[in-house]
């Protein structure tokens, strides 16, 4: 199957900081997902971007399919940020079906 | 949006007994909806796929007998864990993509739900 990798597998920020967390798959996907997970264990989606820049507020996204690997920036950091961050490429399992394989995280932590 | 919605949120139970984790989809229907596990600190595992109208399809190392799935109509899977014991605690999760592709919010995820056997 599918392999995900996500660096840096942990982060620490002050405050106000920027950061760029990075997720690299092994394989063709049809899309890609980045979700944060909340200290109650909650999985927020953040962005489903199978190619493109898309941005949110303070948070985008770019994933360059042709070169396997997605980015997630993270501007003007805010406690609340923190949590752990997941990306998952979209991958056909067969039986017309798909199913996201999820890489280990980055656990996020800003300090005020 | 999209929303799943999960119970039990937190459940404890003895060892022996079974447990029933209920996951539906309330503004949108779902013919697949998944169901993963976490264990503490670690990434989400998939156990299987839930098919409306037809047997769940199962991950490698997955005991279908223990990992009851049913998907009986397409807002409602539930994942039964029968004769629990202190190895199956874990956090389960499951999620749904809508079926018709109305709402492009991609795979959404339920809240989880922290099974405690003692």
């Amino acid at each position: 199957g599918i392999q995900v990798e996500q660096s840096p597998p942990d982060l620490i920020l002050q405050e106000g900081a920027n950061s760029t967390l990075r997720c690299n798959f092994s394989d063709s996907v049809n899309n890609l997902q980045w979700f944060h997970q909340n200290p109650w264990g909650q999985l927020i989606n953040l962005f489903y971007i199978p190619s493109g820049t898309k941005q949110n507020g303070r948070l985008s996204a770019t994933t360059v399919a042709t070169e396997r690997y997605s980015l997630l920036y993270i501007s003007s950091s805010q406690t609340t940020d923190s949590g752990v961050y997941f990306c998952a490429p979209v991958s056909y399992s067969g039986a017309g079906s798909y199913q996201l394989t999820f890489g280990k995280g980055t656990k996020l932590s800003v300090i005020p | 949006g999209a929303v799943v919605s999960q119970h039990p949120s937190r459940v404890i139970c003895k060892s022996g007994t079974s447990v029933k984790i209920e996951c539906r989809s309330l503004d949108f229907q779902a013919t697949t909806m998944f169901w993963y596990r976490q264990f503490p600190k670690q990434s989400l595992m998939l156990m299987a796929t839930s098919n409306e109208g037809s047997k769940a399809t199962y991950e490698q190392g997955v005991e279908k007998d223990k990992f009851l799935i049913n998907h009986a109509s397409l807002t409602l899977s539930t994942l039964t864990v029968t004769s629990a014991h202190p190895e199956d605690s874990s956090f389960y999760i499951c999620s749904a993509r809508d079926a018709f592709g109305t709402v492009n919010y991609g795979y959404t995820f339920g809240s989880g739900t922290r099974l405690t056997v003692v």
